[in-house]
């Protein structure tokens, strides 16, 4: 099993659409939780970041962390175009001496059609 | 506002070549990343150095070498390029406890 499983679509919305992006994860000691968005030729940009389990909201963007089902969710409201995107998700766990290391998904591709 | 700057952006090399990716960050962060993504893998972890002075082995080390020369610079090195490599390369650099921020990439294709 990886560490980390995301469906890597792709995944194609109208614009406006409501934006669901979910990862799993089977190590139990991730304490910190990250959204990137990756827009095509570009390096990944930190979108979201959350160190605990809830729900952490940006604008039109929510972030939301289950740490007893092992469980973390982007979603988008009022999606736009411009939103399309591959978005990853990342998490590290706790170590001493900046050692710790951040686990990426594979990445959803998202399309926002107008 | 620099953040991660890579250099080259773009590279083709002939198999057997070796070449150097530079990285440099001015953010102070300590610990610096290299990472490649290749279509279906995602992105997986070369090399890193949690802090000036360290270097240690990720994912796929196979084929690479790297430097942290000082705090802001840490190369990555192909000694013998292989097709095998042919990837997109990106520098991270984190402060401990933060997140990653990551430089725009390069585009290295071996022939």
């Amino acid at each position: 099993q990886k560490e980390v499983e995301q469906d890597p679509g792709p995944l194609s919305v109208p614009e406006g659409a409501i934006v669901s992006l979910n990862c799993t994860y089977s190590n139990s000691a991730f304490q910190y939780f990250m959204w990137y968005r990756q827009y095509s030729r570009k390096g990944p940009e930190l979108l979201m970041y959350t160190y605990s389990s809830g729900n952490k909201e940006d604008g039109r963007f929510t972030a939301q962390v289950d740490k007893s089902s092992k469980y973390i969710s982007l979603f988008i409201r009022d999606s736009q175009p411009s939103d399309s995107a591959t978005y990853l998700c990342a998490m590290s766990d706790i170590k001493q001496g900046g050692s710790e290391k951040l686990v990426f998904g594979k990445g959803t591709k998202l399309t926002v059609n107008p | 506002n620099a953040g991660v700057t890579q250099t080259p952006k773009f590279q083709v090399l002939k198999t057997g070549q070796s070449m150097t990716l530079q990285c440099a960050q001015d953010m102070n962060h300590n610990s610096m990343y290299w990472y490649r993504q290749d279509p279906g893998m995602g992105l997986r972890l070369i090399y890193y150095s949690a802090s000036e002075g360290t270097t240690d082995k990720g994912e796929v080390p196979n084929g690479y070498n790297v430097s942290r020369l000082n705090k802001r610079e840490f190369s990555l090195r192909l000694e013998s390029a292989a097709p095998s490599q042919t990837s997109v390369y990106f520098c991270a650099s984190r402060r401990t406890g933060g997140s990653y921020t990551f430089g725009s990439g390069t585009r290295l294709t071996v022939v």
